[in-house]
């Protein structure tokens, strides 16, 4: 069975920019979950979404938005990109309430 | 605020021999905790998780203890292999596992051939 897919594997933007990411979760998952790692530290939540609609929302600023769509993939959009925007993006998904989350291999987002 | 902490940014150890993990919490609501297992370039993969009504939970060669009262959790892993070596993330939920999860910074681990 297929994974946990992201998309693009690497990004490379220019402060101001906007940049759109992609998840598409595991056959069967209706949770999506992202998080940002930055180099040295424990991935950080951003959002989950259960059922397409938002369940949860992290300490991030308003340029950080997503969505779920109908097949249950996601993407994450970040506005007005600023240098401390780079990092890696996770998604994880998960059957339902109450169990693991399986991670995707993540974005490299660097922001120049 | 670090309500996950992982002390030990390192830990060496011989192949075969055990390694202890070890991370503490400071959220009492906190009620589900797992790790998580990382190497370059991929995304964490689910080793082990225990709820906070148990104070164990084996599988295979890998067993997480939890200590309520001491906020504290460990993953012991026996024996062993180099193939263990990656960077060990400690992570809680206050809501069953698949919500919102608090990371520590993890610990890499060297396993020794």
């Amino acid at each position: 069975d297929a994974g946990v897919t992201q998309s693009p594997t690497h990004l490379i933007k220019t402060r101001g920019q906007q940049v759109t990411l992609r998840c598409s979760p595991i056959s069967g998952h209706k949770s999506v979950s992202w998080y940002q790692q930055v180099l040295g530290q424990g991935p950080q939540f951003i959002f989950q979404y259960y059922e397409k609609e938002e369940r949860g929302r992290g300490n991030f600023p308003d340029r950080f938005s997503a969505r779920q769509f109908p097949n249950y993939s996601s993407e994450l959009n970040v506005n007005a990109l600023l240098l401390g925007d780079s990092a890696l993006y996770l998604c994880a998904s998960a059957p339902g309430q109450g169990v693991e989350q399986f991670f995707g291999p993540g974005t490299r987002l660097t922001v120049l | 605020d670090q309500q996950v902490k992982q002390n030990s940014p390192s830990l060496s150890v011989q192949e075969g021999r055990i390694s202890i993990l070890n991370c503490d919490y400071t959220n009492s609501m906190f009620d589900y905790f797992l790790w998580y297992k990382k190497y370059p370039a991929e995304g964490p993969t689910f080793l082990i998780s225990i709820s906070s009504i148990k104070d164990k939970n084996e599988d295979g060669r890998f067993t997480v203890f939890l200590n309520k009262s001491a906020k504290h959790l460990s993953l012991h892993i026996v024996p062993s292999q180099p193939g263990d070596s990656a960077v060990y993330f400690c992570a809680a939920s206050a809501q069953g596992g698949s919500e919102k999860l608090v990371f520590g910074k993890g610990t890499k681990l060297t396993v020794n051939p």
